[in-house]
């Protein structure tokens, strides 16, 4: 299992601003993702944080928007930037399971998320 | 795209009833399946998983079976609580984990 903290849990945000929401996991992991939950929805996968290189983003969500860190094996973080009303959400980190072989085991771990309203 | 279908809600029960929420998915090859729970004010957390056909998984009172002749993993229990109230998301792992929608419980007492 992996325990994930993240903070702030929540914040209001004035237009035109920007935000940055941290993610610390409890051990070493390769893959650190972001997900969006609009309110009412379900999960958006934003981008995929590797240690060491670019995050890989999904179809539409872009670096400029959303700037991603991963300095090292236990930490990433997401700015929400240039923040519109749109942007209420909540943000949720995660990271994929493993096994005594540290093998994935496809379960994903979250965090217990950001909920950001922008006003 | 490898999509996962599950049932609008919200769904409202009294405690004691008998639960299902169906979810169905498409996908390549035979992926791993699972169900997460939202509980109010909280991050997701697995509620249980099955990783090849014909496997249930089951936790807390909650069974779902791997169908893969009907490509389907639909969640159920016997009994609800008030406490069992949540949003619960269907989920297909993979390279890409893949949730569907989510279908809010809520359990009246």
């Amino acid at each position: 299992s992996a325990v994930i903290s993240q903070k702030p849990s929540r914040d209001i945000c004035q237009r035109g601003t920007s935000l940055t929401i941290q993610c610390q996991v409890d051990s070493q992991v390769t893959m650190m993702f972001w997900y969006r939950q609009q309110p009412g929805q379900s999960l958006t996968l934003i981008a995929t944080a590797n240690q060491g290189s670019e995050a890989t983003y999904e179809s539409g969500f872009v670096i400029d928007k959303f700037p991603i860190s991963r300095p090292n094996l236990t930490f990433s973080t997401l700015t929400v930037s240039n923040m519109s009303p749109e942007d209420s959400s909540i943000y949720l980190c995660s990271v994929l399971g493993t096994d005594d072989k540290s093998a994935n085991t496809g379960e994903l771990f979250f965090g217990e998320g950001s909920r950001l309203t922008v006003l | 795209g490898d999509s996962v279908t599950q049932m609008e809600g919200p769904v409202t029960l009294s405690e004691e009833a008998f639960l299902t929420i169906n979810c169905t998915y498409t996908a390549t090859g035979y992926p791993s399946l699972f169900w997460y729970v939202q509980y109010p004010g909280e991050g997701l957390q697995l509620l249980l998983k099955a990783t090849k056909a014909d496997d249930k998984g089951s936790n807390k009172g909650f069974e779902a079976t791997y169908r893969k002749e009907t490509t389907s993993f639909h969640l159920e229990k016997g009994s609800v609580q008030v406490s069992d109230s949540a949003v619960y998301f269907c989920a297909r792992g993979g390279f890409k984990t893949i949730f569907g929608a989510g279908t809010r419980l809520f359990v009246k007492a």
